[in-house]
């Protein structure tokens, strides 16, 4: 079974500054896909950033990168410029590329507050 | 593309009462997901469906809880005798299955049950 590890149950940032949230996970899979998602307050779940396993490239998307180190089984996310929007919850989840078992296993979250 | 839907947004009842939910993915998802998410914790994969074939149920769903997607499109939760321990959030996800893997789960609001 996979497990998904916050370390981080909280973290502040400033605006405009950059912060990143860890993420580590445990599979004997070598297919697998990687994801974080936002939870803003009162709201609904929405992708941040994807990650293939295959892909050695790190995925970017605008203002959110992530760090993957597959040897490490390591899955970091990097919001450069923080926005007071990006106020949330947010989870690292992890999905297998086994047919028939594409549910993902999220971690615990990390609750990131951007001060004005 | 409306995004996927979930009603009722809100559910307080008594204890041994049964309750229905309602998903509705986004049109032309073949695959369609529940979750749970407690307070504090990040969500835990219940069941899911391609079409309207049940593919997988989590341990976590027990006896009491039973899922249906009956042409393909909407799917119900129905929980029966519920105890007070199943107060969560119940999220619905949906996907566009395909011959690759990894597709993204689209989240749903929520429903928002408590067991009193």
């Amino acid at each position: 079974a996979q497990t998904v590890t916050q370390s981080q149950p909280e973290m502040s940032v400033q605006e405009a500054e950059t912060v990143t949230l860890s993420c580590t996970y445990d599979t004997s899979e070598n297919n697998y896909y990687l994801f974080w998602y936002k939870q803003p307050p009162s709201r609904q779940m929405i992708l941040v950033i994807r990650q293939e396993a295959y892909k050695q490239q790190n995925a970017t998307e605008n203002r959110f990168s992530v760090n993957f180190q597959k040897a490490a089984k390591s899955f970091s996310l990097k919001i450069s410029d923080s926005q007071l929007g990006d106020t949330a919850m947010y989870f690292c989840a992890f999905m297998t590329a086994n047919f028939g078992n594409e549910k993902l296993t999220f971690g615990t979250g990390t609750r990131l507050t951007i001060i004005p | 593309d409306t995004g996927v839907s979930q009603d009722p947004r809100h559910k307080i009842t008594k204890r041994g009462q049964n309750v229905t939910f309602r998903c509705d993915p986004i049109s032309e998802h073949n695959r369609l997901y529940w979750y749970r998410q407690t307070l504090g914790q990040g969500p835990e994969f219940l069941t899911y469906f391609q079409n309207e074939a049940q593919l997988e149920k989590s341990r976590l769903l027990s006896d009491r809880f039973s899922a249906e997607r009956p042409k393909g499109s909407f799917s119900t939760l129905e929980i029966q005798r519920t105890e007070q321990g199943d107060s969560a959030m119940y999220l619905c996800a949906s996907s566009s299955h395909s011959r690759s893997r990894g597709e993204t789960q689209y989240f749903g609001p929520g429903t928002r049950l408590l067991v009193l």
